[in-house]
């Protein structure tokens, strides 16, 4: 079945430990690719997107992430995280081949706890 | 500009009864999409609407329904509430739609009894 797949279900770190998150699709196709943040008790933010162009994007605090479509995946980057990053991670698809509009496809969600 | 707005923000059902949630997109979006968030599914794209229209629908059943209205808002409504129902409603709002940013509002928290 087409889906998004997210690596790792938790992940501790402590303050100035890299982060990378992963994340794979499964459709073929040009696909839209988005990393939602969910902070305790705050709604889900965007952190970056991926439509076209530089594979390499950045987004805010930050965090960057890397579209390699060879390996249908846009893992997610931060060289120092901080105990502000703890939160909730989501990657996100658009396949826009099955005219997906707004049809965000997400990942389960990586649970982040930074320690001090 | 504000943000996405939800009303209500937390709602408490019984089973077999019926539910409202109200959504208002930032100022300018046309449209408005709607997702489930439950600890065991995950969020799930429940459907969009673009002025006035369904353009796009996830795979619920028909007790879950929606539309928009002239001025962008939404509403969606589940009919026959089930114990499985209790989830955190989250509505977006974007431009147009497609290659656009979606941003969420808080969400409606609903728990069915």
């Amino acid at each position: 079945a087409q889906s998004v797949s997210q690596h790792n279900h938790h992940v501790i770190l402590s303050e100035a430990a890299s982060l990378e998150l992963g994340c794979n699709y499964s459709y073929g196709g040009t696909v839209n690719l988005f990393w939602y943040v969910q902070y305790p008790g705050q709604h889900l933010q965007l952190l970056l997107k991926y439509f076209s162009g530089d594979p390499l994007v950045k987004g805010i605090k930050g965090f960057e992430a890397e579209f390699i479509k060879s390996k249908f995946s846009f893992n997610l980057r931060k060289p120092s995280v901080q105990w502000s990053d703890t939160a909730e991670y989501f990657c996100a698809v658009i396949p826009m081949f099955s005219g997906g509009y707004n049809k965000l496809i997400f990942g389960a969600g990586t649970r982040l706890a930074v320690h001090p | 500009k504000a943000g996405v707005t939800q009303t209500p923000r937390y709602l408490i059902k019984t089973r077999g009864q019926q539910v409202t949630l109200s959504c208002s997109p930032i100022s300018g979006h046309r449209s408005v999409s709607w997702y489930q968030q439950t600890p065991g599914q995950g969020l799930q794209f429940l459907f969009e609407y673009f002025s006035e229209t369904q353009r796009n629908k996830g795979n619920f059943p028909g007790r879950f329904s929606g539309r928009q209205f002239s001025n962008s808002r939404s509403e969606m409504n589940v009919s026959t509430l089930e114990l499985g129902d209790s989830a955190l409603y989250l509505c977006a709002s974007s431009l147009q739609g497609g290659e656009e940013t979606q941003y969420f509002g808080p969400g409606t928290r609903l728990l069915v009894l």
